[in-house]
């Protein structure tokens, strides 16, 4: 079976793009969660859904950020504008939360905001 | 702020050895979990320990967990170069399905 899949899998984009950033989870999981990674603040959550719908986006850093999941097998989150802190590791991750918390990591998205 | 840290934050052992991380957290937890993350991949779920058990083993790792100072380990037997890689520890809370991450140890294997 397919993991997770993202695309793509790296990204660079100057100051004030757009930037979307794309998951497929492994068919048949139910949870979706985006993080991103940076050597100063480690992992952090973003944003989570649970059958297509956003449960918590605490973690979402300001208004430049949002996430949808339009279907169970497709989700997205964009940048606009992208800002140079926003350079980091972006990794999409989905669960069967009927079957455990285990988590299924994608390979990530290297994205370098110039 | 992170519910996990882990300790130490970077070990480095010999071949064959056996290499410890520990991992202490905040609040009361469900589980708890062990994710490896070898250099420019994403991270893969190595174990689960329910918070009613104290240990479980699978293969070269064996974990333990003692609720009462919250705080769990990872041992892993005769290490490889292979298991050189980043390890976290993961927890998550009754009706959560959110997991909280540590910093994570940078375990390296010297051949």
């Amino acid at each position: 079976d397919a993991g997770v899949i993202q695309s793509p899998r790296h990204e660079v984009t100057e100051m004030g793009q757009e930037v979307t950033l794309r998951c497929k989870p492994i068919s048949g999981h139910n949870s979706l969660f985006w993080y991103r990674q940076t050597m100063m603040r480690g992992l952090e959550l973003l944003i989570y859904f649970n059958n297509n719908v956003p449960i918590d986006d605490s973690g979402m850093p300001e208004d430049r950020f949002s996430a949808k999941m339009p279907n169970a097998s497709f989700s997205t989150l964009k940048i606009q504008p992208s800002e140079p802190r926003d350079s980091a590791v972006y990794f999409c991750a989905s669960s069967n939360r009927d079957r455990g918390h285990t988590q299924y990591f994608g390979p990530g998205t290297r994205l370098t905001v110039l | 702020s992170q519910q996990g840290e882990e300790d130490p934050q970077a070990l480095s052992i010999q071949e064959g050895e056996n290499a410890t991380m520990n991992c202490s957290y905040k609040t009361s937890i469900n589980n708890l979990q062990w994710y490896r993350q070898n250099s420019g991949r994403g991270l893969v779920h190595l174990i689960l320990i329910r918070s009613n058990e104290r240990e479980k083993h699978s293969g070269r790792l064996r974990v333990t967990l003692d609720t009462s100072k919250k705080s769990s380990s990872l041992l892993i037997t005769a290490s490889r170069a292979a298991d050189t890689a980043s390890y976290f520890c993961a927890t998550d809370n009754f009706g959560n399905e959110k997991l909280t991450f540590g910093t994570g140890t940078r375990l390296t294997i010297i051949p």
